[in-house]
């Protein structure tokens, strides 16, 4: 089993603000990593899959990167809708796990 | 448009089968793998089983192997997890999720997510 360690589970920031999150894998998956949304009430959203490419429509202050073990998602300049919480999922090796999340609040 | 409406939720005492429906509708069906994840109240997520699009190739989490069974009926534009033997520890929001795969094969992301189904066991 691939573990995975995001971080931090927490992060308060402002609208305007560039913020980073990070997963860390227990081993290298290559670039086979996903990034989802999720606001409260609502299921989760694809934003970025293999590390770096854009799910269509998602706006381009979302950006991924890395690559084996560590991961970033960056979002360039936090707007109010951006305010929920983050996972990464790797899909290299079964079975297909999640980070255990990152909550964005209003700082 | 993409859609997946799931159904069958409920409350149910443990020990005992529920059976979950997933309609699909805004692609075509056959041509996708599909997945179940599912999220405890207040938790995060965990990928419960997948299907190819054929039903081919079929897998289980280790915590529901055994006791879940994952199928589709690509002429009904349906996938369905049958869950026997239930657990406390399987409450939670069901999804049914599209695999973001091209035709034929098997990615283990999604593109796509239902709203979603509460599974409550609890006697």
């Amino acid at each position: 089993v691939i573990w995975m360690t995001q971080s931090p589970s927490l992060l308060s920031a402002s609208t305007g603000d560039r913020v980073t999150i990070s997963c860390r894998m227990s081993q290298g998956i290559s670039s086979y990593l996903a990034w989802y949304q999720q606001k409260p009430g609502k299921a989760p959203e694809l934003l970025i899959y293999a590390a770096s490419t854009l799910q269509s429509g998602v706006p381009s202050r979302f950006s991924g990167s890395g690559s084996g073990t560590d991961f970033t998602l960056t979002i360039s300049c936090l707007q109010s809708e951006d305010f929920a919480t983050y996972y990464c999922q790797q899909y290299y090796s079964f079975p297909w796990t999640f980070g255990q999340g990152t909550k964005v609040e209003i700082k | 448009e993409v859609q997946l409406v799931e159904s069958g939720g409920g409350l149910v005492q443990p020990g005992r089968s529920l059976r979950l429906s997933c309609a699909a509708s805004g692609f075509t069906f056959d041509d996708y793998a599909m997945h179940w994840v599912r999220q405890a109240p207040g938790k995060g997520l965990e990928w419960v089983s997948g299907i190819s699009w054929n039903s081919g190739s079929i897998g289980y989490a280790d915590s529901v192997k055994g006791r879940f069974t994952i199928s589709r009926d690509n002429a009904k534009n349906s996938l369905y997890l049958q869950m026997n033997s239930l657990r406390a520890e399987d409450t939670a929001l069901y999804y049914c999720a599209k695999d973001k795969s091209s035709v034929g094969a098997t990615e283990y992301y999604f593109d796509y997510w239902g709203q979603g189904t509460l599974v409550t066991v609890s006697s």
